[in-house]
């Protein structure tokens, strides 16, 4: 079965700056990956998602994640970060129909 | 539209006691997930349900969880004699009918369970 590595627990950072948080998978083959987000008080959503083709793929509210096959890696980035970003942010690599989940990254952001 | 909704939002028992946690998915979603979110991790796969059968139950932690979706939508996680250990967010997720393998699972607020 899958497994998935979020590399950073907590990460704080000022208004503006950017983000870029970590994301490995354990074996290739055909992937299905994906970002959730958990703003506080609500529930997962979807941030975005890697089927195939184009390996960098765009997200709602300005993120974006790189696929890179030949690191079992995809990346979450963003190139200014808001207050309301502040959430909690998880990787998932679909392992048949299941989601394996990293242990997620709290993201929070100073005004 | 409406998403996945779960009742009781929060649900709080006695060690020992029988639990019934409920999910309505999607209109028109086949396929149902429950997972569980211990606190600090994220969610782990405990069922799948593809229609009323459960086509993969291999994530359930023991024989006390069981989960039924008796009329292909709404699914109900039961869980028998409850320990602390169980204390956790259920979550669940649904997603269209199975085509390509290309669907995305859209979640639920989930039930915060507390055993005392």
């Amino acid at each position: 079965a899958q497994s998935v590595s979020q590399h950073n627990h907590h990460v704080i950072l000022s208004e503006a700056a950017s983000l870029e948080l970590g994301c490995n998978y354990s074996y290739g083959g055909t992937v299905n990956l994906f970002w959730y987000v958990q703003y506080p008080g609500q529930h997962l959503q979807l941030l975005l998602k890697y089927f195939s083709g184009d390996p960098l793929v765009k997200g709602i509210k300005g993120f974006e994640a790189e696929f890179i096959k030949s690191k079992f890696s995809f990346n979450l980035r963003k190139p200014s970060v808001q207050w309301s970003d502040t959430a909690e942010y998880f990787c998932a690599v679909r392992d048949d129909y299941k989601l394996s989940f990293g242990a997620g990254t709290t993201v929070t952001v100073r005004a | 539209g409406a998403g996945v909704s779960q009742t009781p939002s929060n649900k709080v028992t006695e060690k020992g006691k029988y639990v019934e946690l409920r999910c309505d998915p999607i209109s028109g979603h086949t396929a149902l997930y429950w997972y569980r979110q211990s606190l600090g991790q994220g969610p782990e796969f405990l069922i799948y349900f593809q229609g009323t059968g459960a086509a993969d139950d291999s994530g359930l932690p023991n024989d006390r969880f069981f989960a039924v979706r008796p009329e292909g939508s709404v699914s109900t996680l039961k869980i028998q004699r409850t320990e602390r250990g169980d204390s956790a967010v259920y979550l669940c997720a649904s997603s269209p009918q199975r085509g390509g393998g290309f669907e995305t699972q859209y979640f639920g607020p989930g039930t915060r369970l507390l055993v005392l």
